[in-house]
């Protein structure tokens, strides 16, 4: 598939915000997701985005996205030590059907 | 309602053996899919399932088998493993395109 990329590791320290980026190349993308992976655990689906909106907000979260640039962005607000997982990106193409694909995530440690 | 259920959680294989992984789900999904996880490699597709008796292939489908007889299950079977088939699978649905998906906890196999 198309190529999802994001950075690898992103440290930030307890109550700051956090911003991990992501970037893609399928300009069909229609829908683009943010999930979110703790140890040991499955992956959960934190929010998602339509390719026609520009911004999503819920709670602590701020999804931003450039179509132009196909850049898309995921912001923690006031963040907590309880936030340190492995973030995905993930997009899924008009032509694609229902396959998603995936970036290769980007490891946050919150610090106290 | 239980999600998606994935067992075993471990499972240790010799080359050469055959195993299934079990994947349920209590949502009444259509589609259903497996990926697998290796590190620095993201979720890569395996197979997937748009409804009952209908399956295709993803990324990754040589050495696995799947088939979908009914809308709750949906089995990968390994027919003779690989130590190249060492990762933890994760099996995931969703009821319809642009949804989020649901994942299962994982199953974590190593093939010696």
């Amino acid at each position: 598939g198309e190529d999802v990329e994001q950075s690898l590791f992103l440290s930030v320290r307890e109550g700051d915000s956090s911003v991990i980026n992501c970037t893609y190349t399928d300009s069909s993308s229609t829908y683009l997701y943010w999930y979110k992976q703790e140890p040991g655990a499955g992956l959960q689906l934190l929010t998602y985005i339509f390719s026609n909106m520009d911004m999503k907000q819920d709670q602590r979260l701020t999804v931003l996205l450039n179509k132009k640039d196909k850049h898309l962005s995921l912001r923690i607000a006031d963040t907590q030590t309880g936030d340190s997982a492995i973030y995905f990106c993930a997009e899924r193409a008009t032509n694609s059907g229902y396959e998603l694909n995936f970036g290769k995530g980007t490891s946050l440690l919150v610090t106290p | 309602n239980a999600g998606v259920t994935q067992t075993p959680k471990f499972q240790v294989l010799k080359t050469g053996q055959s195993m299934t992984l079990q994947c349920a789900q209590d949502m009444n999904h259509e589609y259903m899919s497996w990926y697998r996880q290796d590190p620095g490699m993201g979720l890569r597709l395996i197979h997937y399932s748009v409804g009952a008796g209908i399956t295709d292939q993803g990324e990754v489908p040589n050495g696995y088998n799947v088939s979908r007889s009914t809308t709750e299950d949906f089995p990968l079977r390994l027919l003779s493993a690989a130590p190249s088939q060492t990762s933890v699978y994760f099996c995931a649905s969703s009821v319809s395109q642009g949804d989020g998906y649901t994942f299962g906890s994982g199953t974590r196999l190593t093939v010696v």
